[in-house]
C-alpha cells in the first residue's frame, strides 16, 4: 500500500513563529503536493513538485515555501505563521497523471 | 465558471436508497477522472477511477460522458457508512496540463 506520512498531526503555534510541516512517501512517486482544506473552500493547492529540487506554485502560495531535497520528502514551511493560516494541511503524492494519495493531514492552529 | 463543479448538497437519503451525483468539468481535453471519498476530519481516499466505458465496483457505478463533459457516481442500496463527502477529481482540467483539479465535494448523509 502507498504510504504518505505527515509526522505532525496536531500543532499549535504562535503568530510569527516559523512552522515546518514534513511529509514522506514510500512509493517513489515523482509528484508531491501540499494542499490546505478549509470549510466551504474545498482543497486548495499551495505548492507542488515534479522532481527533486523542483517546485511550482499552486493556487495560494503566498505565505508559504517548500523544500524537496530528496525524492521521498516534501516539506512545507510557513516563514511567519499568521492566524489565517489555521487550517488542515494535506500532503499528497502521485505518479504523473495517476491516482493521488494523501497523508492523514496536519491540523495547524495559529494563535 | 469553475473548472470542476459539484453540487455541494447535502443529499439526505434513507438507507437502501439509490443516489447519484454528477460532476461537470470545463476542459474538453481532460485526461482522466476519479472519485474520492472523504470522511469528516479525515484525508480523501480513492473510491474509484472513472473509465470511458464506465465501471462498477459493488454498489458503486461511475460513468463518464465526454460529449457533455460530466462524470457521475451512482450508489445503490445506500448504507449508513456511505455518509461522507464525495470529491470529483479531474486530471488536465486546467490549462496547467497534467494537473489534478478537485471539485468542491458533494456531501451525502444516509439516514436510518
Amino acid at each position: 500500500d502507498v504510504k504518505v506520512t505527515q509526522s505532525s498531526r496536531y500543532l499549535v503555534k504562535r503568530t510569527g513563529e516559523k512552522v515546518f510541516l514534513e511529509c514522506v512517501q514510500d512509493m517513489d512517486h515523482e509528484n508531491m503536493f501540499w494542499y490546505r482544506q478549509d470549510p466551504g473552500l474545498g482543497l486548495r493547492l499551495i505548492y507542488f513538485s515534479y522532481d527533486v529540487k523542483m517546485k511550482e506554485k499552486g493556487d495560494i502560495p503566498e505565505g508559504y515555501s517548500v523544500s524537496r531535497e530528496k525524492k521521498e520528502r516534501f516539506s512545507l514551511i510557513l516563514e511567519s505563521a499568521s492566524t489565517n493560516q489555521t487550517s488542515m494541511y494535506l500532503c499528497a503524492s502521485s505518479l504523473p497523471g495517476n491516482t493521488i494519495y494523501f497523508g492523514e493531514g496536519s491540523w495547524l492552529t495559529v494563535v | 465558471r469553475k473548472e470542476v463543479e459539484q453540487d455541494p448538497g447535502p443529499f439526505n437519503v434513507p438507507e437502501g436508497a439509490t443516489v447519484a451525483f454528477n460532476c461537470t468539468y470545463s476542459n474538453s481535453a481532460s485526461q482522466s477522472f476519479f472519485w474520492y471519498r472523504q470522511d469528516c476530519r479525515k484525508e480523501p481516499k480513492l473510491l474509484m477511477s472513472v473509465y470511458s466505458s464506465g465501471n462498477e465496483d459493488g454498489r458503486f457505478t461511475a460513468q463518464l460522458n465526454r460529449a457533455s463533459q460530466y462524470i457521475s457516481l451512482l450508489i445503490r442500496d445506500s448504507k449508513l457508512s456511505d455518509s461522507a463527502t464525495y470529491l470529483c477529481v479531474v486530471n488536465g482540467a486546467s490549462n496547467a496540463g497534467n494537473m489534478l483539479t478537485f471539485g468542491g465535494g458533494t456531501r451525502l448523509m444516509v439516514k436510518p
